[in-house]
């Protein structure tokens, strides 16, 4: 098993620039998730998913849109990129008890 | 709601010493609590998890954890540090019969091992 994969694992935007970022999962999970974690700041929910075709607001969801049309992948897109954006996005996923497994992460840097 | 607090965003100590990380955690609901750990340029991996069974919880590399419900406290101990347990470390809250079973985390404490 790959666990959770998460691509690309760097990226550089320019402001306004739009991109998307993949998780994907090989564990049969029904929910996924996407963080982003700033210094200082721990790890802040922006979405998740409880279900293939479900997505839900996290903690800081403004700038980004999801979607899982898949079981086995969420999707994190930027649709104009903003320097405040920069941040390690990580993906995570559950089945519906138990802990959640995290990907390596994407470091992203708007400019 | 239910929030995680970890007190020292940054914790020495010499190696072989004991290690103490801690958490608080306020939840309206019974929690479940976790412990993460991430080594530089990675992502976050599971230490060890309270789920309601025995209140003092082992996990992995030596570390435990105790629940203390009167205290709201969930801190994290390792008898003697090794220099391999410098790291950041996240303790994380979710409750029981949250749908969304989503997890709330603290800010980090980051351990440094001085040999």
């Amino acid at each position: 098993n790959a666990g959770v994969t998460q691509t690309p694992k760097f990226r550089v935007l320019k402001t306004g620039q739009s991109m998307t970022l993949l998780c994907a999962q090989d564990m049969n999970h029904e929910y996924m998730y996407w963080y982003r974690q700033d210094p200082g700041m721990g790890l802040r929910l922006i979405h998740y998913s409880v279900g293939e075709g479900t997505t839900a607001k996290g903690e800081v969801p403004d700038g980004y849109n999801v979607s899982r049309l898949k079981k086995q992948n969420f999707l994190l897109g930027l649709e104009s990129a903003a320097p405040s954006q920069t941040s390690v996005y990580f993906c995570a996923s559950k089945l519906s008890a138990g802990e959640q497994f995290f990907g390596p992460g994407t470091r992203l840097t708007v400019l | 709601a239910q929030s995680v607090t970890q007190l020292g965003s940054h914790v020495s100590v010499s190696e072989g010493a004991l290690v103490l990380l801690r958490c608080n955690y306020s939840s309206s609901v019974p929690p479940y609590l976790f412990w993460y750990v991430q080594y530089p340029n990675q992502g976050l991996q599971l230490l060890l998890k309270y789920t309601s069974a025995a209140t003092l919880v082992k996990g992995i590399n030596g570390f435990e954890a105790e629940f203390k419900k009167s205290e709201t406290s969930f801190h994290l101990t390792k008898p003697s540090a090794h220099m391999s347990d410098a790291a950041e470390y996240f303790c994380a809250v979710t409750s029981k019969g949250a749908g969304s079973y989503q997890l709330t985390f603290g800010k980090g404490t980051k351990l440094s091992v001085i040999p």
